[in-house]
């Protein structure tokens, strides 16, 4: 079962930033928060995934809590083309060890 | 990172039918993975491929029905086999790396 629980829709207006919470209260010390999304009819992209620190891409910044029983993703100027699926998911570090999708949010960028 | 190709794009099918859907990695990844989504669902693992071993299956999944194939270490196959309309679905190819990357999916409609 998914270990996050994310809304399951927002909205947000273009050029504006798209602030997607989500809540993992159960992770462990050993897993890392990962952010993918899937935008309709096309396999999921990775974003960025962080431990503990905040961490920043070209796509994206990630806020984690101190506690780590939260984090927010970050799109810092939303475009039309950023309208998909957000899927927050808790992973361990193994590459053996696949990643388990919940529900996501679902984000709508108008223009 | 890693690129996915998955072959066929799409497809449609008569019950009773056996589709066979492949996985094309750019480079070698020990673990591949097999993912269903089915209309408006999110994304439920099926199978882990490693290579040279057999197939581990999430439950509600069974070998004889999702054979998967992992020859080598750049390629897979999953056969959806006497398939039925509860089959209609996207089904992803999964390969990990440091992060883990999708194909752009497969999607089958049976009739």
């Amino acid at each position: 079962d998914a270990k996050t629980t994310q809304p399951t829709s927002m909205d947000c207006a273009e050029g504006r930033a798209a602030n997607l919470p989500c809540n993992h209260s159960t992770i462990s010390g050993n897993e890392y928060v990962y952010w993918y999304r899937q935008i309709h009819s096309q396999g999921p992209q990775y974003i960025i995934h962080g431990l503990k620190n905040n961490e920043t891409n070209e796509m994206a910044s990630l806020i984690i809590t101190e506690d780590r029983k939260s984090s927010t993703l970050i799109l810092p100027h939303a475009t039309l083309r950023d309208t998909a699926v957000y899927y927050c998911i808790v992973r361990q570090t193994s590459r053996n060890t696949p990643l388990v999708f919940g529900k996501g949010t679902r984000l709508s960028v108008i223009a | 990172s890693a690129v996915i190709s998955q072959k066929p794009s799409r497809d449609i099918c008569q019950r009773g039918t056996s589709l066979t859907i492949q996985c094309q990695v750019d480079s070698q990844v020990t673990m591949m993975f097999w993912y269903r989504q089915q209309p408006g669902q999110s994304l439920t693992l099926i199978a882990t491929a490693n290579q040279g071993s057999e197939a581990t299956y999430e439950s509600g999944f069974v070998i004889d029905k999702f054979p998967i194939s992992r020859p080598n270490l750049t390629f897979s196959t999953l056969t959806v086999s006497n398939m039925s309309p509860e089959d209609s679905s996207i089904y992803l190819c999964s390969a990990a790396t440091e992060t883990q990357y999708f194909g752009p999916g497969t999607r089958l409609l049976v009739l």
